[in-house]
């Protein structure tokens, strides 16, 4: 079965700084999605950025991108320029390309932006 | 643009009553899943459904039922609540069984059993 293991239950970030949250992710598939979603107070989830397996360009969305490594089977994002608005939970998220299309989370990393 | 819709947002319920959640996906989504977050935890995944039929299933109880109906909305059915069934349960919705497209949160329903 494949897991999705966030180490960092917390993380804080000065505002117009950079932070770097970790994922990482236990499977035998070779073909999979990995997502980033954002819980803010609100509690609506919201897709922050998607990479797909078979890519070997790491994905950017405008303040975030990621750093995928497929071997070591890591999934970071990094946040540039960080805002107030980015305060909230952080879910790495696992989907497999065949079979089930359910997603797996991790635990959550919680950002804190500091003004 | 139109967003998953669920109702009701807040419910509260007694042990051991029922509750029924609704989720009305985007226009021309045919598959739901339903997602259960409880307090201070991370969702996880309990049932979906690709037109009309149940697709997957998680770690949902027996307690728990759920269908999609012909105008492709969805009802998920608890009953004999217990304490810790209290949680956000997040309704999301995607287009077909394409592996790459994205599911669409709803802001979630609020249960609280008393």
């Amino acid at each position: 079965a494949q897991t999705v293991t966030q180490s960092q239950p917390e993380m804080s970030v000065q505002e117009a700084e950079t932070v770097t949250l970790s994922c990482t992710y236990d499977t035998s598939e070779s073909d999979y999605y990995l997502f980033w979603y954002k819980q803010p107070p609100s509690r609506q989830m919201i897709l922050v950025i998607r990479q797909e397996a078979y890519k070997q360009q790491n994905a950017t969305e405008n303040r975030f991108s990621v750093n995928f490594q497929k071997a070591a089977k890591s999934f970071s994002i990094k946040i540039s320029d960080s805002q107030l608005g980015d305060a909230a939970m952080y879910f790495c998220a696992y989907r497999s390309a065949s079979g089930t299309d359910k997603l797996i989370f991790g635990t959550g990393t919680r950002l804190q932006v500091f003004p | 643009a139109a967003g998953v819709i669920q109702s009701p947002r807040h419910l509260i319920k007694e042990k051991r009553e029922t509750a029924t959640l609704k989720c009305y996906p985007i226009p021309r989504h045919d598959t739901v899943y339903w997602y259960q977050q409880g307090p201070g935890q991370d969702p996880q995944f309990l049932i979906s459904f690709y037109e009309k039929m149940q697709s997957d299933k998680g770690s949902i109880p027996d307690r728990f039922s759920a269908q999609q109906f012909s105008d492709y909305h969805s009802e998920l059915n608890m009953s004999s609540l217990e304490l810790g069934d209290s949680a956000l349960y997040f309704c999301a919705s995607s287009t077909g069984q394409g592996r790459s497209a994205e599911q669409f949160f709803g802001p979630g329903t609020r249960l609280t059993v008393l």
